[in-house]
């Protein structure tokens, strides 16, 4: 089955505690990326990768880190958390830049 | 940058009632994309619309790119229970890479 996985679905952390958020997609695309979903703001872009070992700020990079060593997995890292960064989050991957988004199932990050 | 504003914000109608919902940019854009998420799932692709003034139908979704290309709007016929979610647009503009999401309109249906 052609689908996003993103893991942990829920995590609660500690102010300053690095974390990662993990995500892979089988469907050989080349374009993914990561958005935080927050009340009343819609769907804001972290960061994406056109392909890999290519990734780019999108609108709002900043406490964010992220890598694509392999076309499949485009992990999200926080090495620093704070509390506004409490949010869902979700992955996402295009076959290239100017297709249908097929998105994760979504990460609620509570940083305490 | 591009702004996206998307209105209502919210709706409630009474199923078997139509509903419309308005996406309009600041700029012009070279397409536009609508989505769907359901309460506590995650956005679904709909449709994608390209030309200036294109119109096209999902069962009952109508979807219309303006002729400016500077807005679009979804209107659902005879809402049903199965309806209910946050429609998202996000449109593309002429000079961004990215498709820039609105905040979206969540829908309610009464049964």
């Amino acid at each position: 089955e052609a689908q996003v996985t993103q893991n942990p679905r829920y995590l609660i952390t500690v102010t300053g505690k690095k974390l990662t958020v993990t995500c892979s997609q089988n469907m050989n695309h080349e374009y993914m990326s990561w958005y935080r979903q927050d009340p009343g703001l819609g769907l804001r872009q972290i960061y994406y990768s056109m392909n890999v070992e290519v990734t780019d700020k999108g609108d709002v990079p900043e406490g964010y880190k992220v890598s694509r060593k392999e076309k499949r997995n485009f992990p999200l890292i926080l090495e620093s958390p704070s509390p506004n960064q409490t949010s869902l989050y979700f992955c996402a991957s295009r076959l290239v830049r100017g297709t249908e988004a097929f998105f994760g199932q979504g990460t609620r990050l509570t940083v305490v | 940058g591009q702004q996206v504003m998307q209105i209502p914000q919210y709706q409630h109608v009474q199923e078997g009632e139509d509903f419309t919902t308005y996406c309009n940019s600041s700029t012009t854009l070279s397409n536009i994309q609508w989505y769907k998420q359901r309460p506590g799932g995650h956005p679904v692709f709909l449709i994608q619309l390209v030309k200036s003034g294109e119109v096209k139908k999902q069962k009952r979704l109508t979807f219309q790119f303006g002729e400016a290309k500077k807005n679009s709007s979804l209107h659902i016929t005879a809402t049903q229970t199965t309806d209910v979610g946050t429609y998202f647009c996000a449109p593309r503009d002429n000079y961004g890479q990215n498709f820039v999401f609105g905040p979206g309109t969540r829908l309610s249906v009464l049964p």
